[in-house]
C-alpha cells in the first residue's frame, strides 16, 4: 500500500519570506514522487517530480524538493515567496514497482496563503 | 496538443437523471483516471484504466460506471444521480512519469 500524509492544511507566510509545504509518504519499494499546484477554478498543473537521482528537485515557477530517504519526506520549497503562489498544493507517491497500475496517491492538499 | 479535455465543464441534474462526462486525451497514454474533488478530501480515485477495452475500480466506485472503447477517450457514467455525487470530477492521463489533469467538470445535483 502507499499514502501520502500533508500534515498542515493551510501555510501562511509574506511575500518575498521563505515557504515550505510539508509532505511525508509510505511506499513498500522505491518511490517516485508528485507536486501539483492548483489554482481557483483550475485543474492540477504538474510542479515537478522526483523519480531518481539527485535528492534535490528543481520544478516549476522557482520551486523546488528535497527527497528525504531516510525521513520519507518530499517537502516542497521556495526561496522567496510570491503573492501568485497563493494556491492549493497536492503531493503524490506512486511505487515505482508498478504494481499500483500507475495509480498515483494523493495527499488531502495544503493551501497556501502568501501575503503582501 | 490540447492535453486532456473534458466535456462538459459544468452541469446541474436532478435526482435521479442520467449523464456521461467525456475525457479525451491527445498524447497516446496508455493509463487514464477519474477523481473526484470534494472540500476538505483531496482528491478520490473513481475509477481507472490502464489501456484501450480495460477499466478498474478505484477507491470510490459505487453509483459510477465507465467504459474505454478508444485509448483516446474514458467516459464516466452516472446512472442514476443522488446529491452526494455533487462534486468536481477531474480525468488525468499519464505515460511514465506524471499525471496531466483535464480541467475539470462541475457537477451538481439538486
Amino acid at each position: 500500500a502507499q499514502s501520502v500524509a500533508q500534515p498542515e492544511d493551510q501555510v501562511n507566510v509574506a511575500e518575498g519570506n521563505p515557504l515550505t509545504v510539508k509532505c511525508t509518504y509510505s511506499v513498500s519499494g522505491n518511490p517516485y514522487l508528485f507536486w501539483y499546484v492548483q489554482y481557483p477554478n483550475r485543474g492540477l498543473q504538474f510542479l515537478l517530480k522526483y523519480i531518481t537521482g539527485d535528492n534535490l528537485v528543481k520544478g516549476s515557477y522557482g520551486f523546488e524538493a528535497e527527497f528525504n530517504k531516510s525521513q520519507t519526506s518530499f517537502h516542497l520549497k521556495k526561496p522567496s515567496a510570491l503573492v501568485s503562489d497563493s494556491a492549493l498544493y497536492f503531493c503524490a507517491v506512486r511505487d515505482i514497482s508498478g504494481t499500483n497500475a500507475g495509480k498515483s496517491t494523493f495527499g488531502d492538499g495544503t493551501t497556501l496563503t502568501v501575503k503582501p | 496538443n490540447a492535453g486532456v479535455t473534458q466535456t462538459p465543464k459544468f452541469r446541474v441534474l436532478k435526482t435521479g437523471q442520467s449523464m456521461t462526462l467525456l475525457c479525451a486525451q491527445d498524447m497516446n497514454h496508455e493509463y487514464m483516471y477519474w477523481y473526484r474533488q470534494d472540500p476538505g478530501m483531496g482528491l478520490r480515485l473513481i475509477h481507472y484504466s490502464v489501456g484501450e477495452g480495460t477499466t478498474a475500480k478505484g477507491e470510490v466506485p459505487d453509483g459510477y460506471n465507465v467504459s474505454r472503447l478508444k485509448k483516446q477517450n474514458f467516459l464516466l457514467g452516472l446512472e442514476s444521480a443522488a446529491p452526494s455525487q455533487t462534486s468536481v470530477y477531474f480525468c488525468a492521463s499519464q505515460q511514465i512519469d506524471g499525471y496531466t489533469f483535464g480541467s475539470g467538470t462541475r457537477l451538481t445535483v439538486v
